[in-house]
């Protein structure tokens, strides 16, 4: 059963719109989230994080948005930039457990010039 | 500067040979992962240490072992590689809850 679900494997974006990730979660545990991106054949790379006290979290372009009544939470890239595309990963923890990351399948984001 | 380092960075090596992925981190941090990915597919969490002589498997099933001698030192060693093998494989570490993860770069295995 996966905990942590992107059900968009790809975004196409035009370069200056907003980009908008996606990611929802079953496991009401959950407590901390964080995005993470990846180039191709390299790690991935924090970029935000969000605890479930908070319903936003700004880092200037990224901002994420933390819904919990619906296990939602979007991550939105304004304006977004050639440089942006890569897969976005989006992933999870309880802090009450063991600290381990449950990852989603990731979402692909191409940013057009 | 601190960071997590991941050899080799690419592997092409023939079924039934046995191999070791390197993984270091000069950041000192005590816990370290182990992840497995397929393109397209989440990262999924094989191996985890949460100290010097500490390992445990994590959600997905592997054949891989893992060994925690020195704090920055976390290898990965196949005994006998076969081809359902093939993908690429992640280390990272972590100073603990609110930290993140860092990760190396990976090594990507094809077992032919």
């Amino acid at each position: 059963d996966q905990q942590v679900k992107q059900n968009s494997p790809s975004l196409s974006v035009q370069e200056g719109r907003i980009s908008i990730l996606n990611c929802d979660y079953t496991n009401s545990m959950f407590d901390y989230f964080l995005w993470y991106k990846k180039y191709p054949a390299e790690g991935p790379t924090f970029l935000i994080s969000i605890s479930s006290i908070k319903d936003k979290n700004e880092d200037g372009r990224f901002t994420v948005f933390l819904n919990k009544s619906a296990k939602h939470l979007s991550l939105h890239i304004v304006p977004s930039q050639p440089g942006d595309s890569a897969v976005y990963f989006c992933a999870a923890y309880s802090g009450a457990g063991s600290y381990q990351l449950t990852f989603g399948k990731g979402t692909k984001l191409s940013v057009i010039p | 500067e601190a960071d997590i380092y991941q050899t080799p960075r690419y592997l092409v090596i023939g079924t039934g040979k046995k191999i070791t992925l390197e993984c270091s981190q000069t950041m000192g941090h005590d816990k370290m992962y182990w992840y497995q990915q397929d393109p397209g597919m989440e990262l999924h969490l094989i191996h985890y240490s949460y100290g010097v002589n500490s390992t445990e498997k994590g959600d997905l099933s592997s054949e891989s072992t893992v060994s925690r001698i020195r704090t920055e030192h976390f290898p990965l060693t196949l005994e006998s590689a076969r081809p359902s093998h093939t993908s690429q494989y992640l280390c990272a570490s972590s100073a603990g809850e609110g930290y993140g993860y860092t990760f190396g770069s990976g090594t990507r295995l094809t077992v032919v």
